[in-house]
């Protein structure tokens, strides 16, 4: 169990770029779920995938950002035209389904900074 | 809906004291209820969670904490603060039934003074 991991762990940008963040969940951990922290805040809720199925989308995540997950491993999440206001610290979390518990598991997070 | 309330966005105790750490929540079903600590410049580390049975929960670092239906709190404790307690405290809630998202509170910095 080698833990969640994500790349980059920093990204700098300039507003109206692309920028694409992986994520690569524990092994065997079906479901993937990305987050949003800003700065004093605690994490948001942005989508979620059970396998490579997205079954949720927050309304946080406008028609600019796109998450994918192909054959139910890794993830990624894409935002096209950054602004500034997507300057944020993107986390993604993973689990295992057990019974009806479903314990998340965070990666070390992506810092986003749009210039 | 769901929510959580924070009390305190920062908390200062000396090394060995009493760390108490609060945590209010909303939902209109059982709740699982769970604390996450985050170091600078990480992730979120799982610390302990509720999810039924024994209301008590104790959780890694000899931190637990309890789960009061009646006052819709689940408060962090821990009997004796260490320098290395010093991070930051985020309490999250779940819907009781198959996968949910969760929905955290703003998060307490817990400052520990030698």
């Amino acid at each position: 169990d080698t833990g969640v991991s994500q790349d980059p762990r920093h990204k700098i940008t300039k507003r109206g770029q692309n920028v694409t963040f992986r994520c690569d969940p524990i092994s065997e951990h079906n479901r993937l779920y990305w987050y949003r922290q800003t700065l004093g805040q605690g994490p948001e809720f942005l989508t979620y995938f059970q396998n490579e199925a997205q079954l949720e989308k927050s309304r946080l995540l406008s028609d600019r950002f796109s998450a994918e997950r192909p054959k139910g491993s890794f993830s990624t999440l894409e935002i096209q035209r950054t602004e500034q206001g997507d300057s944020a610290m993107y986390l993604c979390a993973s689990s295992f389904t057990r019974g009806s518990t479903d314990t998340q598991y965070f990666g070390p997070g992506t810092r986003l900074t749009v210039l | 809906a769901q929510s959580v309330t924070q009390l305190g966005s920062h908390v200062s105790v000396s090394e060995g004291a009493l760390v108490l750490l609060r945590c209010n929540y909303s939902s209109s079903v059982p709740p699982y209820l769970f604390w996450y600590v985050q170091y600078p410049n990480q992730g979120l580390q799982l610390l302990l969670k509720y999810t039924t049975g024994a209301t008590l929960v104790k959780g890694i670092n000899g931190f637990e904490a309890e789960f009061k239906k009646s006052e819709t709190s689940f408060h962090l404790t821990k009997p004796s603060a260490h320098m290395s307690d010093a991070a930051e405290y985020f309490c999250a809630v779940s819907r009781n039934s198959g996968y949910s998202t969760l929905t955290f509170g703003k998060g307490t910095m817990l400052l520990v003074s030698p």
